[in-house]
């Protein structure tokens, strides 16, 4: 089955650094998604990582480690806009035609 | 930004009445999604259609039931609404897998439904 944990808040400043973490169980398909989401917005895709590691794109890096079943989410530099909350998603199933997501991270950035 | 819309996009309905919230994609994406949002539940997928008439139930789909009869339409319809319907509905859609890949889902605006 499928379970994922990741911390309900965190607060920050920015400027900042904050690695907002997120572990699963899976039994479906390889990889894991974070997604962004604003308060009243969609969510928007961030990154998809398959393989282990760190996978870097501008002020955010993700990393996975599948045999650990655990990732994180890197933001630097924070600014406010980065206010919002972010989810990790893993496959559903085997097909990996679905996704399960955490329940989120809201994170809170002040000057 | 991928286009996806949905309709409506807020509605206020009764208990046990129907209600078909509606998902329009001009991306001719192959698979389309139905979640609802709600406060300390998170994103909970509802359905989700891997092909015109093709569809598969998600983790939360009791009361609920979809249909896609074209390629960039993908309904969903609550029989008889209830209280504890009232969420956010989000519609999103991806092209899919490519070998080993997945593709990353684009999220429609969602549609806030309350049930009274």
């Amino acid at each position: 089955g499928q379970n994922i944990d990741q911390p309900t808040e965190m607060t920050a400043t920015e400027g900042a650094i904050v690695q907002i973490n997120c572990t699963y169980q899976t039994s479906g398909f390889n990889g894991l998604f974070w997604y962004q989401q604003h308060a009243g917005e969609a969510p928007t895709f961030l990154s998809y990582n398959v393989l282990d590691g760190l996978e870097e794109k501008g002020r955010f890096s993700s990393f996975l480690s599948r045999s650990k079943g655990y990732s994180y989410l890197l933001l630097k530099e924070l600014q406010m806009k980065d206010s919002a909350s972010y989810l990790c998603a893993v496959p559903a199933n085997q097909a990996g035609t679905a996704l399960i997501f955490g329940k989120g991270t809201t994170l809170s950035v002040s000057s | 930004d991928a286009g996806i819309t949905q309709s409506p996009r807020h509605k206020v309905t009764e208990t046990g009445t129907p209600v078909t919230l509606r998902c329009h994609q001009t991306e001719n994406h192959r698979y389309m999604y139905w979640y609802r949002q709600d406060p300390g539940h998170g994103l909970r997928l509802i359905h989700y259609s891997y092909g015109v008439k093709d569809t598969d139930k998600g983790e939360v789909s009791d009361g609920y039931s979809v249909s896609r009869s074209k390629t960039e339409d993908f309904l969903l319809t609550l029989e008889s609404a209830t209280s504890s319907q009232t969420s956010v509905y989000f519609c999103a859609i991806s092209e899919g897998r490519s070998g080993r890949l997945l593709y990353e889902q684009y999220f429609g605006p969602g549609t806030r439904l309350t049930v009274t």
